[in-house]
């Protein structure tokens, strides 16, 4: 059985600050990993993909993905309350579905 | 910016009956597929579809299931005859590949609500 683990959180931060994520995948030949944003009653919306060992920023956000340590990242900088959400961690396998994590819920407090 | 849009928004049906549940993916993409989410759980994939073929399925995606592109643009899953357990969010996604990389949109959702 192929896990994506996260921490459920919530985690609580104030605004403008850094929110860290992290999150474990157990499939060491897992090639794509996704970040996904999700407001509470609606559908995942895609933040980042990311497919190479390192940093990949883009506007606020910043993956990063080792997969010697099979963990992938996500950064939040300047975290605003509208980025209060639950961030999934999305692992691509065979067949090209994707594994979810539980997410982990964000509160960005003002 | 193209969207997956999905039919109906919430479905009420009694246990036992069969129910369709609808998704139009997005114009150019290729590649379809089928999550859910009970409420409070994970997503969970259920199916993968590609060149009329289903790819890929999950242990969820018994004899219950199934999936049909009737058309140039419309994508469905019917359940033959759904359970107290089916109920859930029902994502419908899409994407086209470029090489190594798929990225998979997803639609807004149909609950299903089994009485």
């Amino acid at each position: 059985q192929k896990e994506v683990e996260q921490n459920s959180g919530p985690l609580s931060v104030p605004e403008g600050a850094i929110a860290s994520l992290n999150c474990t995948y157990s499939d060491r030949g897992s090639q794509s990993f996704f970040w996904y944003r999700q407001y509470s009653g609606k559908s995942p919306e895609l933040i980042m993909s990311i497919y190479s060992n390192g940093d990949k920023e883009d506007g606020r956000f910043t993956a990063q993905l080792n997969k010697a340590s099979q963990y992938v990242s996500l950064l939040i900088r300047d975290s605003q309350p509208s980025d209060s959400a639950t961030y999934l961690c999305a692992v691509n396998g065979a067949g090209n579905k994707l594994t979810f994590g539980g997410g982990t819920r964000v509160l960005v407090k003002p | 910016e193209p969207e997956v849009t999905q039919t109906p928004s919430h479905q009420v049906t009694q246990m036992g009956q069969e129910v369709i549940l609808r998704c139009v993916p997005i114009s150019n993409h290729l590649y379809f597929y089928w999550y859910r989410q009970i409420l409070g759980q994970k997503v969970e994939f259920l199916v993968s579809f590609y060149n009329n073929e289903i790819s890929e399925k999950s242990e969820i995606f018994d004899d219950q299931f199934s999936v049909e592109r009737p058309d140039g643009s419309n994508f469905t899953l019917k359940i033959r005859s759904t359970k107290l357990e089916d109920s859930a969010m029902y994502f419908c996604a899409s994407s086209v590949r470029q090489g190594m990389t798929d990225t998979q949109y997803f639609g807004p959702g149909t609950r299903l609500t089994v009485l």
